[in-house]
């Protein structure tokens, strides 16, 4: 069976700073990650997803994130945030025919 | 490239009543998904579509639950009788294509309220 796991409810980063949302996968054959944002009273907007290739993929808005096969991990990251980044986070894994999302982080950037 | 379109936004009804949602994918998308987001946790996926024909319906509670999208463009999913378990948004995504290399592009969705 294919998961993603999102171990921390929320993160909390000062505006300016780096940001790392954090998130684990456990998935057969190679992954298909994604992620993903909800700002509130919207829909999820996709951000970047990693297929194969380079380990470190680019995305939207700035962010991007890390594969890292031997620790089974795709971090979402931004060098320095913005308080328009302020929302919540979701990592998904393909498989199966289908996205199996995680719990979601909340991102709260604080002025 | 006009979104993901879903209405209403906004629903309230009392259990054991019927409630209907619409959901009209991207132009040209091939691929049509119904998710249900309770708070606290992230989308699940209750049925797909590829053009009319289901393609995974696995995680649909078939006794309430029914969706269709006849002519291979827009959806309805519909739930009778409510239960009070199923307050929560329910989300439209569609994509190109199947596949695990597909980003999926989502509406805003709908929020079902039972009281």
């Amino acid at each position: 069976a294919q998961s993603v796991a999102q171990p921390e409810d929320q993160v909390n980063v000062a505006e300016g700073n780096p940001l790392t949302v954090k998130c684990t996968y456990s998935v057969s054959g190679n992954p298909y990650l994604f992620w993903y944002v909800q700002y509130p009273n919207r829909g999820l907007q996709f951000l970047l997803k990693y297929i194969t290739g380079d380990n470190l993929v680019k995305g939207s808005y700035g962010f991007e994130a890390e594969f890292n096969k031997s620790q089974t991990s795709f971090h979402l990251k931004k060098p320095s945030a913005l308080v328009s980044d302020s929302a919540l986070y979701f990592c998904a894994s393909y498989g199966n025919n289908r996205l199996a999302f995680g719990k979601g982080n909340q991102v709260v950037v604080i002025p | 490239e006009a979104g993901v379109a879903q209405s209403p936004r906004y629903k309230i009804i009392e259990k054991r009543q019927s409630v209907a949602f619409w959901c009209n994918p991207i132009s040209g998308h091939a691929t049509l998904y119904w998710y249900q987001q309770i708070l606290g946790q992230g989308p699940k996926l209750l049925i797909q579509f590829q053009n009319n024909g289901v393609v995974d319906d696995s995680q649909l509670p078939k006794d309430r639950f029914s969706a269709e999208r006849l002519k291979g463009v827009d959806s309805t999913l519909k739930i009778q009788p409510a239960k009070l378990e199923d307050s929560a948004v329910y989300l439209c995504a569609s994509s190109f294509d199947r596949g695990g290399n597909q980003p999926q592009h989502f509406g805003d969705g709908t929020r079902l309220s039972i009281l």
